[in-house]
């Protein structure tokens, strides 16, 4: 049984540019949820989403986008990169229908902006 | 608003020796808390939870955790660490109410265990 996977393991930008990260959650579930961790921090949550819908998000600019498709799969989209964002993005998926909602993280894109 | 504190930032310990890491949290109703580990070049792994019932959970690793509601703590311990220890540990709350599911982390304690 496979975990949550992300794609890809590292990248690199310059400012301004526009960035696409993707998850695909542990089987049997359909909830994911992206987190940023800075270095030295803990993950700070991005937003997360359910049925396709982005159903709860933290306190992170509209340059933050996502989506989530039919197969629960998920994109997290940065536009207009800055130094700030340089971090690690994690995706985090979990179960609605089995109760207890246990996040299941995913080893993560590394993203430098430079 | 919800909120953590890891107050260890970085905690140095002798094979064997006693652990404990101090979580406090902050959230204006029912909570589950959770302490997950983050090994070298791993992923964050879960180490436990609490949602409801006895406050003295236990997880893998022989690692356990204590919930206090009277003093908002959820402290993690283990009495006799590993070299395999060393690793940075993240305490996160989240609330109970549908739709609150975000987690909310401290900013982790790493964990050195000197062989």
């Amino acid at each position: 049984d496979a975990g949550v996977t992300q794609s890809p393991t590292h990248l690199i930008k310059t400012r301004g540019q526009q960035v696409t990260l993707r998850c695909s959650p542990k089987s049997g579930h359909d909830t994911v949820s992206w987190y940023q961790q800075a270095l030295g921090q803990g993950p700070q949550f991005i937003f997360q989403y359910y049925e396709e819908e982005e159903r709860q998000r933290g306190n992170f600019p509209d340059r933050f986008s996502g989506h989530q498709f039919p197969n629960y799969s998920s994109e997290l989209n940065v536009n207009a990169l800055l130094l700030g964002d340089s971090a690690l993005y994690l995706c985090a998926s979990s179960g609605r229908t089995s109760g207890t909602a246990e996040q299941f993280f995913g080893p993560g894109t590394r993203l430098t902006v430079l | 608003a919800q909120s953590v504190s890891q107050h260890n930032h970085h905690v140095i310990l002798s094979e064997a020796a006693s652990l404990e890491l101090g979580c406090n949290y902050s959230y204006g109703g029912t909570v589950n808390l959770f302490w997950y580990v983050q090994y070298p070049g791993q992923h964050l792994q879960l180490l436990l939870k609490y949602f409801s019932g006895d406050p003295l959970v236990k997880g893998i690793k022989g690692f356990e955790a204590e919930f206090i509601k009277s003093k908002f703590s959820f402290n993690l311990r283990k009495p006799s660490v590993q070299w395999s220890d060393t690793a940075e540990y993240f305490c996160a709350v989240r609330g109970t109410n549908f739709g609150n599911e975000k987690l909310t982390f401290g900013t982790g304690t790493r964990l050195t265990i000197i062989p």
